[in-house]
Parts: C-alpha cells; structure tokens; sequence
C-alpha cells in the first residue's frame, strides 16, 4: 500500500454513460498525475496537478476528459458519454516536488 | 510516440542470474526513473537518476545514465522469482513533468 487510493476500484458502464473517479494522494505531497493503461502497455499520461493547478493536459485528453483537484488535496476525472475505446485501468500517482511517483491501484473502466 | 522505449520487450531467466533492461529516450530530460509493475497491480517505484548522475544503486539494482546516448539501463542482480514483473523507465523532459513511460521490458525469472 503506497498511500494513494482510488475509488472504485472496478467500474462496468454502458457505452455513453458519464463515470467519475477519485483519488486520495498522499496528504503532503503536492503534485498529482492521472495516467491511463491498457493490457500491454506502460502507463500514459493524461494530466497533472501542482496543487490545484492543472499544469499539464495530454491531446490525448478529449474534451470529454476533465480532471479537478479542489483545494489541492483529492482528484477527479470524469469522462462523459463514454465509448468502448475508454476501457482501460486509470491511474493516479502522487509524488512531492516532481521526484518519484507513489502510484495508487487504480481503477478498471469497463465500458461495455 | 513514446518517450521511452525498453529493450527487449521480455526476458526469461533462471533465478540467481543477472538481468539486465534497457530504456532510450529522445529529448534532454531532468531525471529517468524505474518502476516495476507485478501483473495485475499498480507500480512501484524503484529507483531515481538525475540527468547529471552517471551510476545510481540500490540493493540488488544499479542504474547507469547515458545523456549522450539518450540511454539508461537496469540491472538487477542475484534475481528471484520475486523480481517477476514489468519493468518501466519513465522520463519527462526538461522544464515539464509530463512522464512519459515505455512500453515496458516484462521479466520472468524461472525458479
């Protein structure tokens, strides 16, 4: 257990559904990252966090991608009308000054 | 396109042996970083080299950076079936902290 946790751990949707995740990092860290994985491949970056500050968006992020960290503790990606090609493990992962990155156990999007 | 890519893509050993990965990347970084990813679980961090140092160790891991050759390699050493796993460098170019990540060397080290 790193310390970072995420919530759901599994979430099963239909196909245009909107789904939120959350993430707890660990509470003095200040930078926070969400990552996206499927089968067979490293994790890839979404987003990043410094406090509240959204620094860093990848164009992979669609507009029907949105992250938030209010008040620079816990996160939230929410993805709306969602499509098959969602269906990944979503990652977060916090660190302190941009070092090493603590990982939480992610949440398993299965867009059916 | 990825940032980092690992070499080679598996790896199959007898415990007891050497393994050894290796990461490129394509732009001046800050620092590279190991993770190792048991399957079906979330990543680990192994270890941090800046982009000034050369050679980094801890326990059974010695990393050594190439900034010249935009390279990196791991080494663990005395391997167990334990250190079965993903194996992933990351890395973010200088002035960001968007990491990028490979695509991963997967490690299996027959007991």
């Amino acid at each position: 257990d790193t310390g970072v946790s995420q919530d759901p751990r599994h979430k099963i949707t239909k196909r245009g559904q909107n789904v939120t995740f959350r993430c707890d990092p660990i509470s003095e860290h200040n930078r926070l990252y969400w990552y996206r994985q499927t089968l067979g491949q490293g994790p890839e970056f979404l987003t990043y966090f410094q406090n509240e500050a959204q620094l860093e968006k990848s164009r992979l992020l669609s507009d029907r991608f949105s992250a938030e960290r209010p008040k620079g503790s816990f996160s939230t990606l929410e993805i709306q009308r969602t499509e098959q090609g969602d269906s990944a493990m979503y990652l977060c992962a916090s660190s302190l000054y941009g070092d090493e990155q603590y990982f939480g156990p992610g949440t398993r999007l299965t867009v059916t | 396109s990825q940032q980092g890519e690992e070499d080679p893509q598996a790896l199959s050993i007898q415990e007891g042996e050497n393994a050894t990965m290796n990461c490129s990347y394509k732009t001046s970084i800050n620092n590279l970083q190991w993770y190792r990813q048991n399957s079906g679980r979330g990543l680990v961090h192994l270890i941090l080299i800046r982009s000034n140092e050369r050679e980094k160790h801890s326990g059974r891991l010695r990393v050594t950076l190439d900034t010249s050759k935009k390279s990196s390699s791991l080494l663990i050493t005395a391997s167990r079936a334990a250190d079965t796993a993903s194996y992933f460098c990351a890395t973010a170019a200088e002035g960001t902290y968007k990491y990028i990540f490979g695509t991963g060397t997967r490690l299996k080290v027959l007991a």
